[in-house]
């Protein structure tokens, strides 16, 4: 069973600039969510994809966009990055129809924004 | 909104010993979910455990085990039997039943270190 992996691990870039985050859900997964997490703090959610659609945000602006494709990869996309976007960006995979859903990480991208 | 909160930032146990980490949430919702996750210094989240609400047992995992107290609204976690790979940043998580697209609510975290 293959677990969550995402791509880069790491990332640097500048203020104004776009950058697209890359995850592969649990094999047999087909809903993703992303979250961010700030150093020394817990995660926030931004969203999460079902179907190729959105299904559920928090609170994030809306240059903070997703994708998820037919065989349930999705990508982050930040537009217009900003300094507080220095972030670990973690994806994590559940089954629609597991009434808990409990959700799988992945190890996550490490964000920096200059 | 629902809220997580975790007031131990820190917490250390001996090796072998037992620990106790807290995790109180709020909530107007009867029906929801609560988690535990393991965050190493290797960053991927890990389940240690996870209880429904509509269930009075408690959840029990091997060493990990939960004190679920719905009434308080109160959730936390003992490890039993402490091992160095314990270590790790430990995530409170709450989910609404009712609103499967909103997700995760975490708590801040305690930072878990086992002295040998």
């Amino acid at each position: 069973e293959t677990g969550v992996t995402q791509s880069p691990t790491h990332l640097i870039k500048t203020r104004g600039q776009q950058v697209t985050l890359r995850c592969s859900s649990q094999s047999g997964h087909n809903t993703v969510s992303w979250y961010q997490q700030a150093l020394g703090q817990g995660p926030q959610f931004i969203f999460q994809y079902y179907r190729e659609e959105e299904n559920g945000r928090g609170n994030f602006p809306p240059r903070f966009s997703g994708l998820q494709f037919p065989n349930y990869s999705s990508e982050l996309n930040v537009n217009a990055l900003e300094l507080d976007d220095s972030a670990l960006y973690l994806c994590a995979s559940s089954l629609a129809w597991d009434s808990v859903g409990t959700q799988y990480f992945g190890p996550g991208t490490r964000l920096t924004v200059l | 909104a629902q809220t997580v909160t975790q007031s131990q930032p820190e917490m250390s146990v001996q090796e072998a010993e037992t620990v106790t980490l807290s995790c109180t949430y709020d909530t107007s919702e009867s029906d929801y979910y609560l988690f535990w996750y393991k965050q190493p210094p290797s960053r991927q989240m890990i389940l240690v455990i996870r209880q429904e609400a509509y269930k009075q047992q408690n959840a029990t995992e091997n060493r990990f085990s939960v004190n679920f107290q719905k009434a308080a609204k109160s959730f936390s976690l003992k490890i039993s039997d402490s091992q160095l790979g314990d270590a790790a940043m430990y995530f409170c998580a709450y989910r609404s039943a009712y609103n499967y697209g909103q997700n995760f609510v975490f708590g801040p975290g305690t930072r878990l270190s086992v002295l040998p």
